[in-house]
């Protein structure tokens, strides 16, 4: 089974660029996770889709950050202008849905290492 | 303070060594909690899930004080391969949204 695909795998941009980040999950998983690893540090999640819509957004910083799954599959992650503080990797992860259970392992991409100088 | 805490390490220990794990949350509505293992610059992959009885895979335990807010991960017989950073992590429930640990980083040595 294919795992989640993420491209490209590392990008270097300048602040106040823009910059996109692909992913397309795991065969049939419904759901689609967008994190952000700062070095030292645990995934913090951005978003969360169902499909094509979104179940959680609380910690995107919206005035830069957004993110789409137009057709319920892959998704995009955009981030317009870009600030030094933006350079993590971005993990994309996605689960399948188990409604006889709360809870659902997720799989995680290979992740985009962005650097913005 | 942080939704969930454990010790950043890094724990250095020789190969054959019992090593422990501690961690704590914060949020007492979480319901579901996991060891996620990290390769130095890879992605996250699930090690285990923890329960509130206690279960072994292995050379890996992982027990869960629901009481106190405490999950543990205990390794015995290290090995080299071991090395790794381990993720503490906790699920708040109905959106499977996960709440990650800074993790421990594990140096196994030779």
């Amino acid at each position: 089974e294919a795992g989640v695909a993420q491209s490209p795998r590392y990008k270097i941009i300048e602040k106040r660029q823009s910059v996109a980040f692909w992913c397309n999950p795991i065969s049939g998983h419904a759901t689609l996770y967008w994190y952000q690893q700062i070095l030292g540090q645990g995934p913090k999640l951005l978003i969360q889709f169902q499909n094509n819509g979104v179940v959680d957004d609380s910690q995107l910083p919206k005035d830069r950050f957004s993110a789409e799954r137009l057709k319920g599959v892959d998704s995009t992650l955009k981030i317009q202008p870009a600030k030094l503080e933006d350079s993590a990797v971005y993990l994309c992860a996605s689960s399948p849905i188990d409604r006889g259970r709360s809870s659902y392992e997720q799989y995680f991409g290979p992740g985009t290492r962005l650097t913005v100088t | 303070r942080k939704e969930v805490e454990q010790d950043p390490g890094p724990f250095n220990v020789p190969e054959g060594a019992t090593v422990a794990f501690n961690c704590t949350y914060s949020n007492s509505a979480s319901q579901s909690f996991f060891w996620y293992r990290q390769d130095c610059r890879k992605e996250p992959k699930l090690l285990m899930s923890v329960y509130s009885s206690g279960n072994e895979d292995g050379r890996f335990t992982a027990q869960l004080n629901r009481a106190s807010q405490y999950i543990s991960l205990l390794i015995r017989d290290s090995k080299l391969s071991d090395s790794a950073t381990y993720l503490c992590v906790v699920n708040r429930g109905a959106t499977n949204k996960l709440i990650f640990g800074t993790g421990t980083l594990l140096a196994v040595q030779p």
